[in-house]
């Protein structure tokens, strides 16, 4: 079974620093782009941060721009994300996601995220 | 950034119900757009992906449609384990963008 795991969250003071990792399984993780998505408490779902396959390409949201990085592993199957200068509105939990899509010939069909991880929880207070 | 508005934030319905749920995109996305389905506690599940396509294993009672700006999410006939907040998403361009949820409760 195609498996996402996420690691690394925990209880930081504001200013603080924390790396999440995710660790895939039974797909060719070098070829998919990869995303971290968070989910403050009772709140909705907030796109933050995308990987391309090789590693070459990132995006951030506007939100974390500047303060955290993404990068991948692909010889571990590992994605990850270091967040510095953590504030109390990055407490959520934080997901990584498997962004599926299908080249043939010209054509490219992006399917979504299609695999999820279970999350991993940041708590920022002091 | 591309804005979503999904409509109603709530709804609340009986089993066997049709519901339909509404997203707006601040600008043309094509049909750059997917519905996710969220139960409490757990990950997000990819429904529709492409505006209209069932991903795997979705039931058929679940689809997408629309192109450019409004999108719609119809469940057919409401089912006991559908009750769960469904959220879209633009992929058009980066920043990617949520629909901030609408949950669909039990009436």
């Amino acid at each position: 079974e195609v498996q996402l795991l996420e690691s690394g969250g925990g209880l930081v003071q504001p200013g603080g620093s924390l790396r999440l990792s995710c660790a895939a399984s039974r797909f060719t993780f070098s070829s998919h782009t990869m995303y971290w998505v968070r989910q403050a408490p009772g709140k909705g779902l907030e796109w933050v941060s995308a990987i391309s396959g090789s590693g070459d390409s990132t995006n951030y949201a506007d939100s974390v721009k500047g303060r955290f990085t993404i990068s991948r592993d692909n010889s571990k199957n590992t994605l990850f994300l270091q967040m510095n200068s953590l504030r109390v509105e990055d407490t959520a939990v934080y997901y990584c996601a498997k962004w599926s899509t299908m080249v043939r010939g010209v054509i490219r069909t992006d399917y979504g995220m299609d695999v999820w991880g279970q999350g991993t929880t940041v708590t920022v207070s002091s | 950034a591309i804005q979503m508005t999904q409509s109603p934030s709530s709804l609340s319905a009986s089993v066997g119900d049709r519901v339909t749920i509404s997203c707006r995109a601040s600008q043309g996305i094509t049909n750059d757009l997917g519905w996710y389905q969220q139960k409490p506690g757990k990950a997000p599940k990819l429904l529709i992906y492409s505006a209209s396509n069932l991903q795997s294993g979705v039931p058929s009672r679940f689809s997408g449609s629309g192109s450019g700006t409004d999108f719609t999410l119809t469940i057919s006939s409401l089912q006991p384990e559908d009750f769960a907040t469904y959220y879209c998403l633009q992929d058009y361009n980066y920043p990617r963008t949520f629909g901030q949820g609408t949950k669909v409760e039990i009436k």
